[in-house]
C-alpha cells in the first residue's frame, strides 16, 4: 500500500541519548516535513525538504536535525534529547502541485 | 505575525448541522485546507478553497472567504464516527501551512 512510513511508532527515551525517527514515502513526492504535536498547540514544523538534496528550517527546529539523501527518506535526529522533546512526531510529504499532505501515522517519544 | 483562530471545541447532536469557524491571518495566501484528525491518528485531508465560495463535497463543505480572512466547515447529517478533532491551515506565501490547535468536535447520541 503506497504511503508514508515512520518508525518506531513509540519510544522511550531517556535524557540525553541520540535518537532517529525514520520516514519513507513510496510516492515519489518531492516535498517532505516533519512536525511535532504537542497537546493543545498546532501542528509545528520542524524541518523540511523540498527536494532530495535540500532541507530548510522551520518553526521549532533547535535540537533537531535532518537529511535528504533520496527522495524517499527523510529522518529526523534528536542529537540529545531532553524532556521538552517528548511529543507526537509526524512526518508528511506532498507532490507540491497541490500542497495537500499525506501523513505518516505518527511517532509518540518520551524524554525521561 | 501569522495567527489562526479557531474553537477549541464544539458539541453536537447525531444528525444535526455544525459549522466550524476559523479565521486567518497569514503573510500571503494560497489557499486553505481543512484536515480531519481522530484521536491517536494522523491528520487526513477534507478539503482545499483557493477561490471565495462554498465547496461542496458530501456531507461536507467547506467557505472561504479572502477578504474577511474567514473560513468554516460545514458538517452535515452527523454521525458519531465524525467526532474528530478539525484542522484550519492556510498555506501562506511560500506555500508553508500554518496550522490552528484545531477545534475538537464531540458528537452526542
Amino acid at each position: 500500500i503506497a504511503g508514508i512510513t515512520q518508525a518506531p511508532t513509540s519510544q522511550i527515551l531517556a535524557a540525553g541519548r541520540r535518537m532517529t525517527l525514520r520516514c519513507t514515502q513510496d510516492m515519489r513526492h518531492n516535498a517532505m516535513y516533519w512536525y511535532r504535536q504537542d497537546l493543545g498547540l498546532g501542528l509545528r514544523l520542524i524541518h523540511y525538504s523540498n527536494t532530495a538534496g535540500t532541507t530548510g528550517k522551520g518553526e521549532v527546529p533547535d535540537g533537531y536535525s535532518v537529511s535528504r539523501a533520496n527522495t524517499d527518506d527523510f529522518p529526523l535526529t534528536l542529537a540529545s534529547a531532553v524532556p521538552s522533546q517528548t511529543s507526537v512526531y509526524f512526518c508528511a510529504s506532498s507532490d507540491s502541485t497541490s500542497g495537500e499532505l499525506f501523513f505518516g501515522e505518527g511517532s509518540r517519544l518520551t524524554v525521561l | 505575525g501569522q495567527n489562526i483562530d479557531q474553537p477549541t471545541e464544539m458539541t453536537a447532536t447525531e444528525g444535526a448541522i455544525v459549522q466550524i469557524n476559523c479565521t486567518y491571518q497569514t503573510s500571503g495566501f494560497n489557499g486553505l485546507f481543512w484536515y480531519q484528525q481522530h484521536a491517536g491518528e494522523a491528520p487526513t485531508f477534507l478539503s482545499y478553497n483557493v477561490l471565495d465560495g462554498l465547496e461542496e463535497k458530501g456531507r461536507f463543505s467547506s467557505f472561504l472567504s479572502r477578504s474577511k480572512g474567514y473560513s468554516y466547515l460545514l458538517l452535515k447529517e452527523l454521525q458519531m464516527k465524525d467526532s474528530a478533532s478539525y484542522l484550519c491551515a492556510p498555506l501562506d506565501s511560500n506555500y508553508q501551512l500554518i496550522w490552528g490547535a484545531g477545534t475538537k468536535l464531540i458528537i452526542k447520541p
